[in-house]
């Protein structure tokens, strides 16, 4: 296990409605990345966190937000629902001191928007 | 723009075969690459990586190569097990990127 936690771990919404997903990095890692996979696909990136800061960011509207805590935790919210947004949504923690460095992912989140 | 693609999207190999998963990416800055794998309803799972000023790196069971020169990547997975179906991604990064770009994953069934 990569010690890198999710929760909830299903959620179903309606199209319009907001979500919040939640991510507890692994223990001494100061970087948290966001992916979102849809079915059959590779994971593609949302956006990173590093020292609360964002720190790069794909292609996806704002209405994909974030935010990371001193502890490292992180979180995802996504407003205005749209039924595309059904994905799994996964987070990667990491330990940033220079260069690049190996990313942890979590089980992540599925989310089904009605 | 920059993508990493795989050349096969489903592999079937016999127990106790090697298994060779291919992947082809376009990003000439590419600096550092993974191969992750990924059961049914889990995370992707860090195997092994590889960074670009080496060719080739072992671990236990697999060895990653990469080719520079034709921007080629591949998994070999020795003695293949059915612990090892699941569908494997390719990911990579530039120096001092922010994200890994990953391709669509290849399906690797193991037959008794």
């Amino acid at each position: 296990e990569t010690g890198v936690t999710q929760s909830p771990t299903h959620l179903i919404k309606t199209r319009g409605q907001q979500v919040t997903l939640r991510c507890s990095s692994q223990s001494g890692h100061n970087t948290v990345s966001w992916y979102q996979q849809a079915l059959g696909q590779g994971p593609q990136f949302i956006f990173q966190y590093y020292r609360e800061e964002e720190n790069g960011r794909g292609n996806f509207p704002p209405r994909f937000s974030g935010l990371q805590f001193p502890n490292y935790s992180s979180e995802l919210n996504v407003n205005a629902l749209e039924l595309d947004d059904s994905a799994l949504y996964l987070c990667a923690s990491s330990l940033v001191a220079g260069g690049v460095e190996t990313q942890y992912f979590g089980p992540g989140t599925r989310l089904l928007v009605l | 723009g920059e993508s990493v693609g795989l050349h096969l999207p489903t592999l079937s190999v016999q127990e106790g075969d090697n298994s060779i998963i291919n992947c082809a990416y376009s990003n000439s800055a590419s600096d550092y690459f993974i191969w992750y794998k990924q059961e049914s309803g889990k995370g992707p799972q860090f195997i092994i990586d590889i960074r670009s000023n080496m060719d080739k790196r072992q671990g236990q069971r697999v060895t990653v190569l990469l080719n520079k020169t034709v921007k080629h990547l591949s998994l070999q997975i020795a003695a293949t097990q059915p612990g090892d179906s699941a569908v494997y991604f390719c990911a990579e990064t530039p120096l001092y990127g922010q994200n890994f770009v990953f391709g669509p994953g290849t399906r690797l069934s193991v037959l008794p």
